[in-house]
């Protein structure tokens, strides 16, 4: 079954650390993979996308992802994180219709 | 560009009423996708259009639901005699083709009283 785990519902990191989001997938092809990120009262907004090619993909707002075939892995990363970061992000998979995570929502100390 | 528009942003209904949402996509895109986030949950895909012909209907998609997209256009979205599980944010995307970004709309917040 095609399905997306994203197993850290919440996670706090202080403004100015580094950021690892965890994202791993089951799909049956090879997959196209997003991360979507979500502010409260707004629409979800791509932050990035792989498709083919290099594993390690750039994104909007400084973040990046790598794909990892083996461990069927699209980790979100970032080196330092803003206070504007704080968030809900979302891996998902799909070619047509996308398979959303559950979501990661993200807090930020200052 | 003015990206993807929904109608209304807020609804609120009882049980047993019909409500309709419009959604907009943006203007030379030809795919349109309809999505459902409850509170906690990641979007659930609902249906899809290629410009007037819809192609895939999910099973969450039950017979009391109906999407049209009449011109390749604007599409609607109709619930019929809602409960209060339809209780949920709905959402629009459209893209270019397929496998290509799909761009969200903000989303028509739906409360079932």
């Amino acid at each position: 079954a095609q399905s997306v785990t994203q197993p850290d519902i919440h996670i706090t990191v202080s403004e100015g650390a580094s950021l690892e989001l965890r994202c791993n997938y089951s799909y049956g092809a090879t997959p196209y993979l997003f991360w979507y990120v979500q502010s409260p009262g707004q629409g979800l907004q791509l932050l990035l996308k792989y498709f083919s090619g290099d594993t390690l993909v750039q994104g909007i707002k400084g973040f990046e992802a790598e794909f990892k075939r083996s461990q069927s892995s699209f980790n979100l990363r970032k080196p330092s994180v803003h206070w504007s970061d704080a968030a809900e992000y979302f891996c998902a998979v799909g070619n047509d219709k996308i398979i959303f995570g559950k979501g990661t929502r993200l807090h930020i100390l200052p | 560009d003015t990206g993807v528009s929904q109608d209304p942003r807020h609804k609120i209904t009882k049980r047993g009423q019909n409500v309709t949402f419009r959604c907009d996509p943006i203007s030379e895109h030809n795919r349109l996708y309809w999505y459902r986030q409850t509170l906690g949950q990641g979007p659930e895909f609902l249906t899809y259009f290629q410009n007037e012909a819809q192609l895939e209907k999910s099973r969450l998609l039950s017979d009391r639901f109906s999407a049209e997209r009449p011109k390749g256009s604007f599409s609607t979205l109709e619930i019929q005699r809602t409960e209060q599980g339809d209780s949920a944010m709905y959402l629009c995307a459209s893209s270019e083709a397929r496998q290509e970004t799909q761009y969200f709309g903000p989303g028509t917040r739906l409360l079932v009283l």
